[in-house]
């Protein structure tokens, strides 16, 4: 059972075009939800995260929009740079739970 | 800040076998994880541990141990190697409060031979 699906598994943008990743779940327990970005042959690292008291989180360059109502949200990575691409997992878990669910991961590449 | 060192990097074992990776971590945190994550899909979790002498399994528990043998350190043993396991093994830890940051290991890769 997946509990946390993303869209698409891989990517392309150009340099300076917004990229945007999707990502769905079931769980309507779930109530954070972070993103983490992995670069090849590193580990993930956080990049941003949103509970649902607000539809949008915004750090930089980087947004999360977030619709309750349809159990979906979205990462924009506006004016992409090639230093962006990477592997980027959607992730949720609800209060009072330790267990991180892990989407698939889409795959981005940002061309110069 | 902190590091979690996760050992070996890399670890060839023999169909069949019991092999195991070992993490310790020094940002006093309570919660560890581990995690396998093969090529292209996303991070399924092994077990888990909320504090020290404490053990959850994950969604992907069959065919592995795992031991908290302190606050600082969490093995995971894979009972009986298989070549459909190479996969990279990732050990990350927080703190004991939901809805927080997991920082991650740099990952020990299994070769099953």
């Amino acid at each position: 059972q997946q509990q946390v699906r993303q869209s698409p598994q891989s990517l392309t943008v150009w340099e300076g075009e917004t990229a945007i990743l999707n990502c769905s779940y079931e769980n309507s327990a779930f109530d954070y939800f972070p993103w983490y970005w992995q670069f090849p042959r590193e580990s993930p690292a956080l990049l941003i995260a949103i509970r649902p008291v607000s539809n949008k989180k915004e750090d930089g360059r980087f947004t999360i929009f977030f619709n309750k109502r349809e159990k979906k949200l979205s990462l924009h990575i506006t004016d992409s740079q090639p230093g962006d691409s990477a592997t980027y997992f959607c992730a949720a878990t609800n209060t009072g739970n330790y267990k991180y669910v892990f989407g698939a991961g889409t795959r981005l590449k940002v061309i110069a | 800040g902190g590091i979690i060192t996760q050992t070996p990097k890399f670890l060839i074992g023999q169909e069949g076998q019991k092999l195991t990776l070992k993490c310790q971590q020094n940002f006093n945190h309570d919660t560890m994880y581990w995690y396998r994550q093969d090529s292209g899909k996303g991070l399924r979790l092994i077990y888990y541990s909320i504090t020290e002498n404490d053990l959850q399994k994950g969604d992907l528990s069959e065919g592995y141990d795992a031991s908290r043998e302190k606050k600082s350190s969490f093995s995971l043993t894979v009972t009986s190697a298989q070549k459909n396991e190479m996969a990279v093994f990732l050990c990350a830890s927080s703190i004991m409060i939901s809805g927080n940051t997991l920082y991650f290991g740099e990952g020990s890769r299994l070769i099953v031979v």
